[in-house]
């Protein structure tokens, strides 16, 4: 049970550059969730999913796409790079809206 | 609208003494958790200690328990015989129920001292 696991762990990209931030989860959690984490700051919201083929957005979504097939795969799109966007992703994953959610290890991106 | 405030930047604790991180929360929903995370330098969240708003009782887990005090709107993680594995940022979360969102504290970097 590896629980919720992201890919990369670190990646630099160019302003405008795409790139496709990867998540799983192996616990057959229907919710899932993408925050960034911005220096000396808590985690906000990017996007979240209650399950396969529904998504919805969070406090910050611009600039961000997301979908959802499958239960396990939460995959987050990033499609015109841009400074603001250099920070932490974290993918989390919950049972349900109201438990406690499992979190990835987060992958660290730096726009420049 | 819910609000997580976390007054204390950074705290610096001997080791095996207890220690009190705050959080105190605002919301007008009747109905909400309250969620405490860790997270070590190498940067993953950890969930700590859950409390929901209708609890009788302070949520405990293992060293980690929840001072719930529901007409201050605060929510207290106590740390008892603190060790140099605490060292880590803590965060306060909550979620109004029905509504997707956890909105996280800015955090306490709690620092043990041998």
């Amino acid at each position: 049970n590896a629980g919720v696991t992201q890919t990369p762990k670190f990646r630099i990209l160019k302003i405008g550059q795409s790139m496709t931030l990867q998540c799983t989860q192996d616990m057959n959690h229907n919710y899932m969730y993408w925050y960034r984490q911005d220096p000396g700051m808590g985690l906000k919201l990017i996007y979240y999913s209650v399950g396969a083929g529904i998504t919805d957005k969070g406090e910050v979504p611009n600039g961000y796409n997301v979908s959802r097939s499958t239960t396990e795969d939460f995959p987050l799109r990033l499609e015109l790079a841009a400074p603001s966007q250099t920070s932490v992703y974290f993918c989390a994953s919950s049972y349900k809206l109201v438990h406690e959610q499992y979190f990835g290890p987060g992958t660290r991106l730096t726009v420049t | 609208a819910q609000k997580i405030t976390q007054t204390q930047p950074g705290m610096f604790v001997q080791e095996k003494e207890a220690v009190t991180l705050d959080c105190t929360y605002d919301t007008s929903d009747p109905s909400y958790g309250l969620f405490w995370y860790k997270q070590p330098s190498s940067g993953e969240m950890i969930f700590l200690i859950y409390q929901g708003s209708y609890d009788q009782q302070n949520a405990t887990e293992g060293r980690y328990s929840l001072n719930f005090q529901k007409a201050r709107k605060s929510a207290n993680l106590v740390i008892s015989a603190s060790q140099l594995g605490d060292s880590a940022m803590y965060f306060c979360a909550m979620r109004e129920f029905g509504n997707e969102k956890l909105t996280f504290g800015t955090g306490t970097r709690l620092t043990i001292i041998p």
